[in-house]
């Protein structure tokens, strides 16, 4: 089975500050890779998806941005955090029989002051 | 615009009651309907519905689907004091992408 992982679990940044946010995936090759952002006491909003090395689609416009530069490496990122870009952040992986299951990572949980 | 929408939002029962959470979605293609419960991290699966009116079980959790009406019910009998979580739902759309839409989830506190 999958094993995602993410670091760091928390992470306390100043506004203006970059960011880099990590996901690796074990137990599968040829993911498709997700980003999702979960507000307080909201459900899951995709930021991004990746069907393969260097593939990046956007769902939403914002100031975050996503690089997948191995197959299993899946980094969020900001040059310039705001408070808006608090949350908790999820990185999920899925194969590509696109109506299965996605198997999510643990989470990291940013707040921006 | 794809959607998924859950009902209740929030849920305070004792324990051994039943409940019934609900999902409806407006989705172009559907392709599958996802259960997931959330405790305090990630989302762990639960249970996976394409087809129509086959029940999905496991234990006190049952699940169900009605592509006709564009709905779902997530029944859990005998409620635990472990069962207390956020439950959501998700819904695969058209395209190879494999994205889920979530609804808002339904969090669910279950009182000794």
């Amino acid at each position: 089975s999958q094993t995602i992982h993410q670091w760091p679990a928390t992470l306390v940044q100043p506004v203006g500050s970059p960011l880099s946010l990590e996901c690796t995936v074990e137990g599968t090759s040829n993911p498709n890779l997700y980003w999702y952002r979960q507000a307080a006491g909201r459900g899951l909003q995709l930021l991004f998806y990746s069907v393969g090395i260097g593939q990046i689609s956007s769902e939403v416009p914002q100031n975050l941005s996503a690089s997948r530069p191995q197959d299993r490496q899946f980094i969020l990122s900001s040059k310039k955090l705001l408070l808006s870009d608090s949350g908790f952040y999820l990185c999920a992986s899925g194969d590509h029989r696109s109506y299965n299951e996605q198997f999510f990572g643990p989470g990291t949980r940013l707040t921006v002051l | 615009e794809d959607k998924v929408v859950q009902s209740p939002l929030s849920l305070v029962v004792h324990e051994g009651d039943t409940v019934t959470l609900n999902c409806s979605y407006e989705v172009t293609n559907f392709r599958s309907l996802l259960w997931y419960k959330q405790e305090k991290k990630a989302p762990t699966f639960l249970f996976m519905l394409t087809s129509s009116g086959i029940e999905k079980k496991s234990g006190r959790l049952s699940s169900i689907l009605d592509k006709k009406e564009l709905f779902s019910i997530l029944n859990i009998t005998a409620t635990q004091t472990g069962d207390s979580a956020v439950y959501l739902c998700a819904v695969h759309g058209s395209g190879n992408t494999g994205k889920l839409i979530f609804g808002q989830g339904t969090t669910l506190q279950v009182k000794p």
